[in-house]
C-alpha cells in the first residue's frame, strides 16, 4: 500500500463550482498536511498548511483533515478559471529531518 | 532575481553525455532539495542538503552526483542517463531541513534523455 493515495484525475468542473480534492494515507504517525498548487510550467508553491485534525481556512480555500479516516480534502469554493493548476498533498510525521511524502497530484480545469 | 532559479530550462542529452543542472536560491535558506517529477507520480525526492551537508540521499542511482559548494547553490551532475530518468528535476530551499518547513521551488529543469 502506498503512503499517500491522490487520483490524478484530470478533473474539469464550470467557473463557480465548488471543487473537492482529496488524499488518504497509510501512515497513522502522519500529523502534517499541506496543499501544493503547481501550475503549468512553474515549481509547485504552498497553498494551505493544517497540523493535526480539523478544518483551516482561507478565503476561498479549506483544507480538512480526518485522521480517524486517514483522509485529507481540500475544497476550492467559487472556483476561477485561475485555479486551474495541480494540486499536491504531502504529509509528514514529527516534521523533523524526515521526508515530506507528495501525492501524485490531481490536475484541475477551470472553465470559463 | 528572486525566490529559486534553474537553469537550464530545458535540456536534451544523449545517454553518453556529461551535463549539469544549476540551482540558486536568493531567500537566505540553508536547505536545498533535488526532486524528480515524472508524469503520473508521485513528487520523488533525490537529494537534501542542510547547511550545505548532504542529509538525505533516496536511493538515487550514482548516475546522478550532487554539489552543493553554498547555501545558495545546488547542482546536479548527470552522466551515462537511461531514458527513463527524462522528467522534470525540480529544486527547492527550505529555512531549515525539517519536513515542516514551506518549501520553495524553481520552475524546473525539463530533462529528455534520447
Amino acid at each position: 500500500q502506498k503512503e499517500v493515495e491522490q487520483d490524478p484525475g484530470p478533473l474539469s468542473v464550470p467557473e463557480g463550482a465548488i471543487v473537492s480534492l482529496n488524499c488518504t494515507y497509510s501512515n497513522s504517525a502522519f500529523q502534517y498536511f499541506m496543499w501544493y498548487r503547481q501550475y503549468s510550467r512553474k515549481g509547485p508553491e504552498l497553498l494551505m498548511y493544517t497540523y493535526s485534525s480539523g478544518n483551516k481556512e482561507d478565503g476561498r480555500f479549506t483544507a480538512q483533515v480526518d485522521k480517524s479516516s486517514k483522509y485529507i480534502s481540500l475544497f476550492i469554493r467559487d472556483s476561477q478559471p485561475s485555479d486551474s493548476a495541480t494540486y499536491l498533498c504531502a504529509i509528514s510525521t514529527q516534521g523533523g529531518s524526515e521526508k515530506l511524502v507528495f501525492g501524485k497530484g490531481t490536475k484541475l480545469t477551470v472553465n470559463p | 532575481e528572486t525566490g529559486v532559479t534553474q537553469t537550464p530550462r530545458h535540456l536534451v542529452m544523449g545517454m553518453t553525455n556529461k551535463k549539469s543542472l544549476k540551482c540558486e536560491q536568493h531567500l537566505g535558506h540553508n536547505a536545498m532539495y533535488w526532486y524528480k517529477q515524472s508524469a503520473k507520480k508521485p513528487l520523488e525526492l533525490m537529494f537534501v542538503y542542510n547547511f550545505k551537508e548532504q542529509t538525505e540521499n533516496n536511493s538515487v542511482p550514482s548516475r546522478f552526483s550532487p554539489e552543493c559548494p553554498n547555501s545558495s547553490h545546488l547542482f546536479l551532475h548527470l552522466h551515462t542517463l537511461q531514458p527513463e530518468d527524462s522528467a522534470l528535476y525540480l529544486c527547492a530551499s527550505s529555512q531549515e531541513g525539517r519536513s515542516v518547513d514551506e518549501q520553495y521551488f524553481g520552475p524546473g529543469t525539463r530533462l529528455t534523455v534520447t
